[in-house]
């Protein structure tokens, strides 16, 4: 399995843009999480999915967050319109409902808000 | 409320030496503690983890050793080196699947 899939690796764009954000989670895995990560904030949970349903996203900071899961094998993490105090990196990451609750991340997106 | 506390933020260590990492939790319902190593430029990865019931857990290098009556439990890195410089993350969560709740990391930096 090639792990958990991210894209964009990195994105730089100007105040007001639309940003998007997917994942490819591993196959079979049930629960889909999106993470911020930033040197002041740490590692912070946006919103998780369960079998394609939101769960929690209680951690979205605003109206201007959406996330869509569609189906089992792809999620968006959307900003609009984007502020550069949205600069981060977010990581994707997915665990299966069986086994160890362990997560597997992507190597994350690299979002720089001009 | 669902906290972590870890710390130091940071350690230096010298090559050889023992590196050790605290974190304290608050919710007795957690069940579940794995601690996570972050390169440059990756995500976080499981490094290892251990359950409640269990005071102590070794594979290699590194080590656990969990408190259940202080809520708290720690990461031994015995001879560290410096492939082992790296931000670790703490967390506690819950066996059944559901939300990891993460400490706020400690960066590593073991010198040559």
């Amino acid at each position: 399995d090639a792990g958990v899939i991210q894209s964009p690796r990195h994105e730089v764009t100007e105040m007001g843009q639309e940003v998007t954000l997917r994942c490819k989670p591993i196959s079979g895995h049930d629960y889909l999480f999106w993470y911020r990560q930033t040197m002041m904030r740490g590692l912070e949970l946006l919103i998780y999915f369960n079998n394609n349903v939101p769960i929690d996203d209680s951690g979205m900071p605003e109206d201007r967050f959406s996330a869509k899961m569609p189906n089992a094998s792809f999620s968006t993490l959307k900003i609009q319109p984007s502020e550069p105090r949205d600069s981060a990196v977010y990581f994707c990451a997915s665990n299966p409902s069986s086994g160890a609750n362990v997560l597997t991340f992507g190597a994350g997106s690299r979002l720089t808000v001009l | 409320q669902q906290q972590v506390k870890q710390s130091p933020q940071s350690l230096i260590v010298q090559k050889g030496g023992i590196s050790i990492i605290n974190c304290a939790y608050e919710n007795t319902a957690f069940d579940y503690f794995p601690w996570y190593q972050q390169f440059p430029g990756k995500g976080p990865a499981l490094l290892i983890a251990i359950r409640p019931d269990v005071s102590e857990k070794k594979e290699g290098r590194f080590t656990i050793s969990f408190n259940k009556s202080a809520k708290q439990f720690s990461l031994h890195i015995m001879d560290s080196q410096p492939g082992d410089s790296a931000t670790y993350f703490c967390a506690a969560t819950f066996t059944n699947a559901g939300k990891s709740t993460f400490g706020d990391g400690t960066t590593l930096t073991v010198k040559p």
